[in-house]
């Protein structure tokens, strides 16, 4: 099973929205709703932000949604802040509750 | 509150095992898939199965399978990883991560980390 396909890094400025794109296939993000988001910040653990495509971690800011069509999720962040810097991974289930992630996103706040 | 402390960190040879712990608190440890993941340093995250501590009942990624083995002690509310045949691309960090719901893939709870070092 390959990773999910993500842009290796984005920017944007604070007060800005930004997207990270994910890329699957039909056999993943495309064959089902079972897609996550997770923001890891150096050193820590990731955290899990984003399930079921576009629902939000208790205590999750309303500024992280999440999105899909077809074989492509979607992570949006909406009045960027400079807490939001940090690595950025979405996951897909695949089989036997089994995922796989993508390949990690760098958001760099200017 | 849901908690994982996973064990210190391991130096190892190549061609040799490592066994990860991770100890639960906060919640019953046989309601809820225990799953292990992996970073190598600046990459990204690898997924590597999951246990169901009731059954323990297992499933790996096609890369790992044959060579990780994922058991418990639930008298003692921990988990295990263990991983053999060590080269120097199995040095990572390994997570252990709980389940958002009693299965799947969602993590939504996880351990501190263990590095994990594979040198001569």
């Amino acid at each position: 099973q390959s990773a999910l396909t993500q842009p290796a890094s984005v920017s944007g400025s604070p007060g800005q929205s930004i997207t990270i794109s994910c890329t699957g296939t039909s056999s993943d993000i495309g064959a089902h709703n079972y897609v996550s988001w997770y923001q890891q910040h150096p050193g820590k653990a990731p955290k899990l932000i984003i399930y079921d495509v576009s629902d939000r971690s208790s205590g999750v800011s309303n500024r992280f949604s999440g999105s899909k069509s077809g074989n492509t999720a979607s992570l949006t962040i909406s009045g960027l802040q400079a807490e939001d810097e940090a690595d950025y991974y979405c996951s897909s289930y695949i089989t036997g509750s089994l995922g796989v992630f993508g390949g990690g996103t760098k958001l760099t706040v200017l | 509150q849901v908690q994982l402390v996973q064990s210190g960190a391991e130096v190892k040879k190549p061609g040799a095992s490592v066994k990860v712990s991770c100890k639960a608190s906060g919640y019953t440890f046989t309601d809820y898939d225990i799953n292990w993941a992996r970073q190598a340093t600046g990459q990204g995250l690898e997924w590597m199965g999951w246990m169901n501590p009731n059954s323990g009942n297992t499933g790996y990624a096609q890369k790992f399978r044959g060579r990780v083995t994922m058991t418990r002690d639930a008298s003692i509310r921990t988990a295990y990883m263990e991983l053999s045949s060590l080269t120097s691309e199995d040095t990572a960090i390994y997570y252990c991560a709980r389940a958002l719901r009693r299965s799947g893939s969602y993590l939504a709870y996880w351990g501190q980390g263990t590095v994990v070092t594979v040198s001569s």
